[in-house]
């Protein structure tokens, strides 16, 4: 089946460590995205991508970095720099050139502090 | 001016009952609209895109007001299995990004 594969589900991060995410899609989809959610709080974009090689930072890119060598994968890095990772982080992606069309997520990683 | 407000609820109401949610939006230029309904732990799925005709799904009907800006989502004859968090989605008019709400709590209770 096709769909967004994340993982870890679960990520334990000490002080001083980087830890990479991984999101994965066989949906053939351009754009990918990576959100941040915190509880009661509603998706903030981190990074996005709109074709491989290239990426843009969102409104809470501190802290964090990406890559897009495939066009199918689309990894994020949570820095030493981010002093608050503790959340639920989702990834998504968009078929773009038909339209608007809704985003579809990966079923997430909860990072948190050792 | 935040891009999308929603009330944060939490709704309470029994099973049977209708139940409406709004959501705002701050730019008027946004081209798409989209419900999701979001469980807890888990992450957003689909509930329906908002056309700006109206459109229904069962007992799901999603409406769109420009004039207002806000888009509003009503569920008829609620079920237990519908409590969940409804988040309000906006596609900016590149299509590039898209804009959450923090969410509207729904708890349906026998």
């Amino acid at each position: 089946d096709g769909g967004i594969t994340q993982s870890p589900k679960y990520l334990f991060r000490k002080e001083g460590q980087n830890v990479t995410l991984s999101c994965e899609q066989n949906l053939n989809h351009d754009a990918m995205y990576w959100y941040r959610q915190d509880p009661g709080q509603g998706l903030r974009l981190i990074y996005y991508s709109q074709i491989v090689n290239d990426f843009q930072k969102g409104d809470i890119a501190e802290g964090y970095s990406v890559s897009r060598e495939k066009k199918e994968s689309f990894p994020l890095t949570v820095t030493s720099a981010q002093k608050n990772p503790t959340a639920f982080y989702l990834c998504a992606s968009i078929h773009q050139g038909s339209g608007h069309q809704p985003q579809h997520f990966g079923d997430g990683t909860r990072l948190s502090i050792l | 001016r935040k891009e999308v407000e929603q009330d944060p609820g939490p709704f309470n109401v029994p099973e049977g009952a209708t139940v409406a949610f709004n959501c705002t939006y701050s730019n008027s230029a946004s081209q798409s609209f989209f419900w999701y309904r979001q469980d807890c732990r888990k992450e957003p799925k689909l509930l329906m895109s908002v056309y700006s005709s109206g459109n229904e799904d069962g007992r799901f009907t999603a409406q769109l007001n420009r004039a207002s800006q806000y888009i509003s989502l009503l569920i008829r004859d609620s079920k237990l299995s519908d409590s969940a968090t409804y988040l309000c989605v906006v596609n900016s008019l590149t299509g590039n990004q898209f804009y959450f709400g923090t969410g509207t709590s729904l708890t349906v209770i026998p």
